[in-house]
C-alpha cells in the first residue's frame, strides 16, 4: 500500500528538549516536504526536498531543520522546540516531477511543547 | 501575505443541502487549482482539481467553478451528506524548480447535520 509513515503521531515534550519527527514514503518519490497545520492559518510548508542531498527553505523554516539521506527518509528535527512550535505536523510527498503536483500526506504528528 | 484566501472559516449545512466554499487568489503563474478534503485525525487527500483552461470540473457530487478572470475558484458540494462532514483546502500551485510549489488556503470546516 502506498503510503507516507509519520512517528510518533503524539509527543508531548519541554522547551529546549531536541526531538525528531520521522518521515518515510514508499512510493519512490523525488520530492518531500514537511508542513504545519494551525488553525486558521491552514497549512503551512516548513521545509521541502526535491532529491537526496537537496533540501531548501518554505514559508515558516525557523527553528527547524532537516536532512535527506536517503530517497525514502525526510526526518523533521526541532532542536530546541519553543511553545510556538506546538502545532500539528504533516510530511508528505509528491506524485512525479513537473506534473501536477498532488500531495500524498502522512496522517499527521500532533506536537505540544510545554 | 495570504496568497489563496478561503471562506468561509466553517460551514454547517443540512443533509441533502449544497456546499459552497469559496477560494481567491492573485499569482497569475499558479497553473493548477486543488482542493484537499481532511477527515479527523487524517493527512489531507487530493479530493478533485482543476487546470485554468477549463471553467468546470464535475466528479461526482463534487464541483470546481473556476472564473479565471475574476481569478476566483469554488467547491461545490451538491446532495451534501454526513459523510462528507471534514475540512476542506483549496490550494493553488504554479512551477518552481522543476516541481509544483503549492499554496494552500486557511480551510474550511465542514458539518452536515441530518
Amino acid at each position: 500500500e502506498a503510503q507516507v509513515t509519520q512517528n510518533p503521531r503524539y509527543l508531548i515534550t519541554v522547551t529546549g528538549k531536541k526531538l525528531t519527527v520521522t518521515c518515510s514514503q514508499n512510493m519512490n518519490h523525488e520530492y518531500m516536504s514537511w508542513y504545519r497545520q494551525d488553525p486558521g492559518l491552514g497549512l503551512r510548508q516548513i521545509y521541502y526536498s526535491m532529491n537526496v542531498e537537496v533540501t531548501d527553505k518554505g514559508d515558516v523554516p525557523e527553528g527547524y531543520k532537516v536532512s535527506r539521506k536517503e530517497k525514502r527518509n525526510f526526518p523533521l528535527i526541532l532542536e530546541s522546540p519553543s511553545p510556538n512550535q506546538t502545532s500539528l505536523y504533516f510530511c508528505a510527498s509528491m506524485i512525479e516531477r513537473g506534473r501536477t503536483g498532488e500531495l500524498f500526506f502522512g496522517e499527521g504528528s500532533r506536537l505540544t511543547v510545554l | 501575505q495570504q496568497q489563496v484566501k478561503q471562506s468561509p472559516q466553517s460551514l454547517i449545512v443540512q443533509k441533502g443541502g449544497i456546499s459552497i466554499i469559496n477560494c481567491a487568489y492573485e499569482n497569475t503563474a499558479f497553473d493548477y487549482f486543488p482542493w484537499y478534503q481532511q477527515f479527523p485525525g487524517k493527512g489531507p487527500a487530493l479530493l478533485i482539481a482543476i487546470r485554468p483552461d477549463v471553467s468546470e470540473k464535475k466528479e461526482g457530487r463534487f464541483t470546481i467553478s473556476f472564473n479565471k478572470s475574476a481569478k476566483q475558484f469554488s467547491l461545490h458540494i451538491m446532495d451534501s451528506q454526513p459523510g462528507d462532514s471534514a475540512t476542506y483546502f483549496c490550494a493553488a500551485s504554479r512551477p518552481s524548480g522543476g516541481y509544483q510549489k503549492v499554496t494552500f488556503g486557511t480551510g474550511t470546516k465542514l458539518q452536515v447535520i441530518p
